[in-house]
């Protein structure tokens, strides 16, 4: 069974950092693109980052390029984000999801249950 | 960038009806590269539908997806009474946008 455990989430000042993580199992962690999608109350879903499955090529949404960084440790099945330089509107729930493919195009097949990021004086 | 606009933001039907949802895209989609997810309340999206008309592992046959360069859609046979949710496409080969959703609601 292909389980998605999100971790980090929390309430954090504006132009604060925080780190995300995923601990994945139920299957082979690094043939599979992992990704993160947030859900926000301004923009619904959103699709915020991507990595592939090997950690070779990342990709960022134009809303967080050059704040947030996605990574990930095939040797732990573990994904992470870091969020640096967070502002008002990342508020919201960030989702860790599993690609169908190591590469694109690939759909998200698996969903984490989500971890709730606030961000506010 | 792809925009989806999905049709109609509210549908109220009751248990045993049909549900056509519609999900239009502002430029073609090629390969048929458009999913369907439902999310319920307090929970992740789940995938139903991928490649247009590819109904995911564990999905029951009464969900079916069609559709083919802009105008795509999703069609619950008869509702039961857990399929009263919010459903979003999404665009997955160019942009990975999200349509805004339509909520499933009981009539």
């Amino acid at each position: 069974e292909v389980q998605l455990l999100e971790s980090g989430g929390d309430l954090v000042q504006p132009g604060g950092s925080l780190r995300l993580s995923c601990a994945a199992s139920g299957f082979t962690f690094s043939s599979y693109a992992m990704a993160w999608v947030r859900q926000t109350p301004g923009k619904g879903l959103e699709w915020v980052s991507a990595i592939t499955g090997g950690g070779g090529d990342t990709f960022h949404a134009d809303s967080v390029k050059g704040r947030f960084t996605i990574s990930r440790d095939n040797s732990k099945n573990t994904l992470y984000f870091q969020m640096n330089n967070l502002r008002a509107e990342d508020t919201g729930v960030y989702y860790c999801v599993k690609g169908s493919a190591s590469v694109r195009p690939y759909h998200f097949d698996y969903w984490g249950q989500g971890v709730l990021v606030t961000i506010s004086p | 960038e792809i925009v989806l606009t999905q049709s109609p933001g509210t549908l109220s039907l009751s248990p045993g009806e049909r549900a056509t949802l519609s999900c239009r895209a502002s430029q073609s989609i090629s390969t048929n590269h458009l999913a369907w997810y439902q999310q319920k309340s307090g929970q992740a999206p789940r995938l139903l539908i991928y490649g247009a008309s590819s109904r995911a592992t564990g999905i029951p046959d009464r969900f079916s997806g069609s559709g083919t360069g802009t105008d795509f859609s999703l069609t619950i046979s008869r509702l039961e009474p857990e399929d009263f949710a919010v459903y979003f496409c999404q665009e997955y080969g160019r942009s990975r946008a999200f349509g805004q959703g339509t909520r499933l609601d009981i009539k």
